[in-house]
């Protein structure tokens, strides 16, 4: 059963902490995305890898770092540095140019 | 920079086709038109994509212009599930390319 799992799908962070979602594909893609999404907006691009131990800043990668060393993960840390971090991050994945992402269902982060 | 304008929201009853707008008047030559949709507190879904021809699939059909500055994504028998967000994007095919998502129109199928 091939697809892209995030977890946790709740996620409250105190203040000052750092927090790492994770996401994962078992879809053999090459490509694989964050997106951060606020109530009533589209969403917004964070990082992106096109292939294993490479990766380029989104749109708004300020506060966030992320890691590609396997093909199937794609972990995103939000760390202290981002000072409005509540939001639904979406993970994605595609094959190498291809059109088609597809997404995992989301991870919801509240800060307390 | 938002490359497609789309109305905010808009209604149809369930079982009628459903058409939702979309205007993409800079569109360039080696562009795609893209259309996902989001269930609320869901991951977006693909539906379709085109560049010149009209497309259908078992999700629903792409009808873009012969000037390519506008389309319209039609689900021919709309149903409560069909509730969503619907995204209209313009892509290139690069492979560097990325997808940007504008707010989308909303779309509630009344019983």
């Amino acid at each position: 059963d091939g697809g892209i799992t995030q977890s946790p799908k709740y996620l409250f962070r105190k203040e000052g902490q750092n927090v790492t979602l994770s996401c994962e594909q078992n879809l053999n893609h090459d490509a694989m995305y964050w997106y951060r999404q606020d109530p009533g907006q589209g969403l917004r691009l964070i990082y992106y890898s096109q292939i294993v131990n490479d990766f380029q800043k989104g749109d708004i990668a300020e506060g966030y770092s992320v890691s590609r060393e396997k093909k199937e993960s794609f972990p995103l840390t939000v760390t202290s540095a981002q000072k409005n971090p509540t939001a639904f991050y979406l993970c994605a994945s595609s094959e190498q140019g291809a059109e088609t992402q597809y997404f995992g269902p989301g991870t919801r982060l509240l800060v307390l | 920079d938002a490359k497609t304008t789309q109305p905010p929201s808009m209604d149809c009853a369930e079982g009628r086709a459903a058409n939702l707008p979309c205007n993409h008047s800079t569109i360039s030559g080696n562009e795609y038109v893209y259309w996902y949709r989001q269930i609320h507190s869901q991951g977006p879904q693909y539906i379709i994509h085109g560049l010149k021809n009209n497309e259908t699939n078992e999700m629903a059909s792409l009808i873009i212009t012969e000037d390519r500055k506008s389309s319209t994504l039609i689900l021919p028998h709309a149903t409560l599930r069909d509730t969503a967000v619907y995204y209209c994007i313009v892509r290139d095919t690069g492979a560097n390319s990325k997808l940007t998502f504008g707010k989308g129109i909303t779309l509630s199928v009344r019983p």
